[in-house]
């Protein structure tokens, strides 16, 4: 089975502090996703990754920077937390090779104060 | 722009047959996807459809229309445990990135 792991369920955060979201597959995929999740609005793609050290912005980068410097690993860092980015956020990872499935991390609900 | 839209709310009764539509306006198509999301949960991959027609699996179906943009995810049989958010997704473009566009997501809510 596909494991996808996020580092925290559940974070609190004041306005102005750095944070780090980590997520982590098991399974030697090259595609991760970073996705927020609001309601109404469904899932909105931040960044995502196609290969250790490659980054590609998606539809609201803004106020977002990504890390992946391992396969396995694709980090999520807010450089400024603000409380507009108080949400959901999951990360998703991607096989590739014919197959667009993604499995879905347990997010992390940040909530920033 | 590029869109999909869903109906935001879907009540069912148990035991019943309900279809989640979802129409889309993207730049290309490679296919529709539907996922499942459960109340604190992540999201799950239900169904795939890249050609037109039915899919089906087990209790769930997915219909593709590439002509009318428009698909359509069948749930029969309904239980309760199904009350959760459904979300379609279009793959857009035959990258490499295997980027995925989602919809806003229909809650389904399953009564006795």
């Amino acid at each position: 089975d596909v494991k996808v792991t996020q580092s925290s369920r559940y974070l609190v955060k004041r306005t102005g502090e750095k944070v780090f979201l980590e997520c982590v597959q098991d399974m030697d995929h090259e595609n991760m996703f970073w996705y927020r999740q609001d309601p109404g609005l469904g899932l909105r793609l931040i960044y995502f990754s196609y290969d250790v050290k490659m980054k590609e912005k998606g539809d609201i980068p803004e106020g977002y920077s990504v890390s992946r410097e391992k396969k396995e690993r694709f980090s999520l860092i807010l450089e400024s937390a603000s409380t507009n980015q108080t949400s959901m956020y999951l990360c998703a990872s991607v096989p590739g090779q014919e197959t667009d499935t993604q499995y879905f991390g347990p997010g992390t609900r940040l909530t920033v104060l | 722009g590029q869109s999909l839209e869903q109906p935001s709310e879907v009540t069912a009764v148990e035991g019943a047959i309900v279809q989640i539509n979802c129409t889309y306006q993207t730049s290309g198509f490679y296919g529709l996807s539907w996922y499942q999301q459960h109340d604190g949960g992540a999201p799950t991959f239900l169904s795939y459809n890249a050609l037109d027609g039915l899919e089906e699996t087990g209790r769930f179906s997915s219909f593709l229309s590439r002509s009318d943009s428009y698909g359509y995810l069948l749930l029969q049989e309904l239980q309760m445990k199904d009350s959760a958010s459904y979300f379609c997704a279009v793959r857009g473009t035959m990258d490499s990135s295997y980027k995925l566009i989602f919809g806003s997501g229909t809650r389904l809510l399953v009564r006795p």
